[in-house]
């Protein structure tokens, strides 16, 4: 986990409101993925980033998620008007701008609570 | 979605013992990472196996890639409680570098 640093840790949130959740991903990384565990399950991919491109967002549910990685700064998750259901971890990921696209290191994610 | 299966999905055991987990999948796969989580952290890769029938060891773990590379197995050999964890195998997708995981396994090891 070495690197990729996520903020906050834990985040609380009422229903309505919304949630941010910030990756800074590995030195010398430029793919960002985003990842959602909810209780006693695997990780489900959510969306592939590189700087100011979204190149694959099919696990993006359609409505309230969006993401982005600026050119400048972290990649950021936005959630907004959260629900009960949004309450999970979500992991953020990096790989270099390498062929090895699969080898990702991950952070030590946001736990997410809606109450 | 092409899935991963992994199984047991719960193990407990006593210090010392061996084990083994299985990842199988009905397509083939060209890649195959295992991770392991502890509860509250994220996932740590500990090994990309590439070539059917690849064996690659690390420490007491071994771990084995089919030669039809539709499966892979993790070994622990004399369990201890520090091994404690979720164990997940993932998969890679050729396009997009995205991860399919598998369900995880959660192994407890008794002191």
């Amino acid at each position: 986990n070495a690197g990729v640093m996520q903020n906050p840790r834990h985040l609380v949130r009422r229903r309505g409101q919304e949630a941010r959740l910030r990756c800074s991903p590995m030195k010398g990384h430029s793919h960002v993925y985003w990842y959602r565990q909810l209780p006693e399950e695997g990780l489900k991919f959510m969306v592939y980033l590189q700087k100011e491109n979204i190149i694959d967002e099919s696990g993006m549910p359609k409505e309230r998620f969006s993401a982005e990685f600026p050119k400048e700064g972290p990649s950021i998750l936005r959630i907004q008007q959260v629900v009960r259901g949004d309450s999970a971890a979500y992991f953020c990921a990096s790989s270099p701008p390498s062929a090895a696209k699969n080898i990702q290191y991950f952070g030590a994610g946001t736990r997410l609570s809606v109450l | 979605t092409q899935l991963l299966e992994q199984s047991p999905q719960f193990l407990s055991i006593q210090e010392g013992e061996n084990l083994t987990v299985y990842c199988n999948s009905s397509s083939v796969f060209s890649s195959l990472q295992w991770y392991r989580q502890e509860p509250g952290e994220g996932p740590v890769l500990l090994v990309t196996v590439v070539t059917g029938g690849e064996v690659k060891k690390l420490k007491r773990l071994t771990f084995q890639f089919g030669d039809a590379r539709k499966d892979s197995s993790l070994h622990i050999t004399a369990a201890q409680p520090g091994d404690t964890g979720l164990y997940l195998c993932a998969r890679g997708s050729s396009n997009t570098g995205k991860l399919i995981f598998g369900q995880g396994t959660t192994l407890q090891v008794k002191p």
